[in-house]
C-alpha cells in the first residue's frame, strides 16, 4: 500500500493563480479530509467527505477555496485567485472510518 | 474557536528523562483522543490514542493520561531518545465520519 499521495509536493506560484492541490487516498478508505497546517493554528479541518459525498466544508476559509471528489480514488482542493496569505502546508488524509486518519506527506504552497 | 489547545509551542527535554506534552480540549462531546507525531517534511503519523472511558492508555515508552474532569490530556514519553524529536498534535474526535480536531502542535526536541 502506498498510502495517500498527494501532489505537487511543493507549489511556488504568483498571487492571483490558480492553485490545483491533488490526493488519491488509501484504497477502501471511504473518509477524506483536506488539513491546512499554519503556526498559528495548527492542524485546521478545511473539508471532508464521505463516500465521495461533501460533509462539512465549514472550514473552507473563503468562496476562493473548493474541493471535489469526483471518485473514491480522487480529490482535489482548488484555490482560484490565490493570495499570499494562502501560503501553509495542505494535508489531504483518508480514513476507513475508524478513529485513525492515514496524512500524505503534504503538499507546501508558497503565494508571492 | 480554538476547541484543543495546547499552550506550550515547543519543550526540550535531555535524552533519557520523561517528556510530559500538554493538551486541554473545551468540547465535552469529544470522546476520543489521539496523539499524532510529525516529523519536517512528512505528514503525521498516528502514536497512540485513548477512548474517553479510559484514563490511561500505555504503549512502550509513550503514555496517554486523559482527566476528563478537567478536559485535559497528556503524552508523556520515558526515557526521551533523539528520534522523538518531532512536532506532536493532540486530536479529538466528537462527531461521526472520523472528523478529528487537532492542536496547534508542540515541538520536542530531545538533546543527546
Amino acid at each position: 500500500d502506498a498510502g495517500v499521495i498527494q501532489s505537487p509536493r511543493h507549489e511556488v506560484t504568483e498571487m492571483g493563480q490558480e492553485v490545483t492541490l491533488r490526493c488519491k487516498p488509501i484504497s477502501g478508505h471511504n473518509s477524506l479530509f483536506w488539513y491546512r497546517q499554519t503556526m498559528m493554528r495548527g492542524l485546521e479541518l478545511l473539508i471532508y467527505f464521505n463516500n465521495n459525498v461533501p460533509i462539512d466544508d465549514s472550514g473552507m476559509p473563503e468562496d476562493r477555496f473548493s474541493a471535489k471528489m469526483p471518485n473514491a480514488s480522487f480529490s482535489t482542493l482548488k484555490i482560484q485567485p490565490s493570495e499570499p496569505r494562502d501560503s501553509a502546508v495542505y494535508f489531504c488524509a483518508s480514513s476507513p472510518g475508524a478513529n485513525v486518519l492515514t496524512f500524505g506527506a503534504g503538499s507546501r504552497l508558497t503565494v508571492l | 474557536d480554538q476547541q484543543v489547545k495546547q499552550n506550550s509551542p515547543s519543550l526540550s527535554v535531555q535524552e533519557g528523562r520523561i517528556s510530559i506534552l500538554n493538551c486541554d480540549y473545551t468540547n465535552s462531546m469529544f470522546d476520543y483522543f489521539l496523539w499524532y507525531k510529525k516529523y519536517p517534511a512528512e505528514g503525521p503519523t498516528f502514536l497512540i490514542s485513548i477512548s474517553s472511558i479510559k484514563d490511561k492508555n500505555e504503549d512502550g515508552r509513550f503514555t496517554v493520561f486523559l482527566n476528563k474532569s478537567a478536559k485535559h490530556l497528556s503524552l508523556h514519553i520515558v526515557p526521551s531518545q533523539p528520534g522523538d524529536s518531532a512536532v506532536y498534535f493532540c486530536a479529538s474526535r466528537g462527531t461521526s465520519y472520523g472528523k478529528l480536531t487537532f492542536g496547534q502542535g508542540t515541538i520536542l526536541t530531545v538533546h543527546p
